[in-house]
């Protein structure tokens, strides 16, 4: 069974400049997450989608970050303008049902913002 | 405002002793409680697990105990190999508390 893909694996970039980050699900998970982990924290949800749904995004900084899962199965998350308080690795995460804390994740985006 | 804390951000032990690995939370509608764990460069993989009705749940060699009345968990891990050694992370959800995790404990095996 394929995981969670996600790409690019690194990305740097300077401050104000814009980022994508994408993610493939497993397949037949309708529930799909992205988090943010700063160095030395545990993972922050940024956005939960339930099929092609918004669930959850309380946390999301809407201001500058921006996701979508149009299909309902892959996910972009977008930073415009990225901010050196960015700095994390995104992670993405599926599961098959909700509520299921059983996450699967991918391998995350190391993003660095100079 | 940490709702879930790891108050050891490293842990070292001997190859075949017990690694004991703690988590406290505060929010007492917290009802199912997750360790995960995390190699460098990947992303963490769901470990063991516990819901409040029980005070202890057994994997192998993986054991996670819940203390409700102190608001702790612990993931007991016997006994311990070198290929233990990675980052966990206690991870907690309940009423309409999404998943929220700790900052994560470091454990090294040593041969």
């Amino acid at each position: 069974e394929a995981g969670v893909a996600q790409s690019p694996r690194y990305k740097i970039i300077e401050k104000r400049q814009s980022v994508a980050f994408w993610c493939n699900p497993i397949s037949g998970h309708a529930t799909l997450y992205w988090y943010q982990q700063i160095l030395g924290q545990g993972p922050k949800l940024l956005i939960q989608f339930q099929n092609n749904g918004v669930v959850d995004d309380s946390q999301l900084p809407k201001d500058r970050f921006s996701a979508e899962r149009l299909k309902g199965v892959d996910s972009t998350l977008k930073i415009q303008p990225a901010k050196l308080e960015d700095s994390a690795v995104y992670l993405c995460a599926s599961s098959f049902r909700q509520p299921n804390e059983k996450l699967f994740f991918g391998s995350g985006t190391q993003l660095s913002v100079l | 405002d940490q709702q879930v804390k790891q108050n050891s951000p490293s842990l070292s032990v001997q190859e075949g002793r017990i690694s004991i690995l703690n988590c406290d939370y505060t929010n007492s509608m917290f009802d199912y409680f997750l360790w995960y764990k995390k190699y460098p460069a990947e992303g963490p993989t769901f470990l063991i697990s516990i819901s409040s009705i029980k005070d202890k749940n057994e994997d192998g060699r993986f054991t996670v105990f819940l203390n409700k009345s102190a608001k702790h968990l612990s993931l007991h891990i016997v006994p311990s190999q070198p290929g233990d050694s990675a980052v966990y992370f206690c991870a907690a959800s309940g009423g309409a508390q999404k998943l929220v995790f700790g900052q994560g404990t470091r454990l090294t095996i040593n041969p």
